[in-house]
């Protein structure tokens, strides 16, 4: 059965500290997608990245990255030099095809509290 | 714009009150389909559709019905709500469905007390 599992409940920085937020997922299936999405205090879903499990490539994004690693069924994102703005709920994703479709497993969310 | 627009963004009910929640996107995507978010929980998906016609469960689809007649319209009905079944519902739709699932692309929420 998928699972994903985000073991960090609350997180809290300082401004300009680094900071990554661990995923850990569960799937059967060799074909699979991973995302991650921001929730910040206004409410909105905003999508940050989508991985397909045929690409462990990491990638760069700003201030954002993101290390996919197949082996160890973990999709980590790193914040480099976070900034107040970066506060929010960050949630991790799995969707994988079923027989009628595509379900999608979110995480329980990480938030993230960045202090000036 | 491209969006997806969900109705109304807040309510208040009692329990039994039949309600829609009412969810449309302007993108000409297949996919949609229907979220709740609790506390501690993140988003469980509740029903989704591949396309018109197409429907099907998700992780926790009791208590709820959809339609999808419309390739735009995603309806999430609550026939007789009851209070555990308040939460923040989310919509959200995707250009392509099956091996290629693309990006959700999420509305911006209703919240729903049922008293």
């Amino acid at each position: 059965a998928q699972k994903v599992t985000q073991a960090q409940t609350e997180i809290s920085v300082v401004e300009k500290e680094d900071v990554t937020l661990d995923c850990v997922y569960e799937t059967r299936d060799t074909t699979y997608y991973l995302f991650w999405y921001k929730q910040p205090p206004s409410g909105e879903l905003v999508f940050l990245i989508r991985r397909n499990s045929f690409d462990e490539q990491n990638e760069i994004s700003g201030r954002y990255s993101w290390n996919f690693q197949k082996s160890t069924s973990s999709f980590n994102f790193t914040i480099t030099a976070s900034q107040v703005v970066d506060s929010a709920v960050y949630f991790c994703a799995l969707s994988e095809a079923t027989t009628g479709g595509f379900k999608t497993i979110f995480g329980a969310g990480t938030r993230l509290f960045v202090k000036a | 714009e491209a969006q997806v627009t969900q109705n109304p963004r807040y309510l208040i009910t009692v329990t039994g009150k039949k309600l829609t929640v009412t969810c449309s996107q302007n993108m000409n995507h297949e996919y949609m389909s229907w979220y709740r978010q609790d506390p501690g929980l993140g988003l469980r998906q509740i029903y989704y559709s591949m396309n018109v016609e197409v429907t099907d469960k998700g992780d926790v689809p009791e208590g709820y019905k959809v339609s999808r007649k419309e390739k735009r319209n995603f309806p999430l009905i609550l026939e007789s709500p009851s209070p555990n079944q308040t939460s923040l519902y989310f919509c959200a739709s995707s250009p392509r469905a099956g091996r290629y699932q693309e990006t959700q692309y999420f509305g911006p929420g209703t919240r729903l007390l049922v008293l």
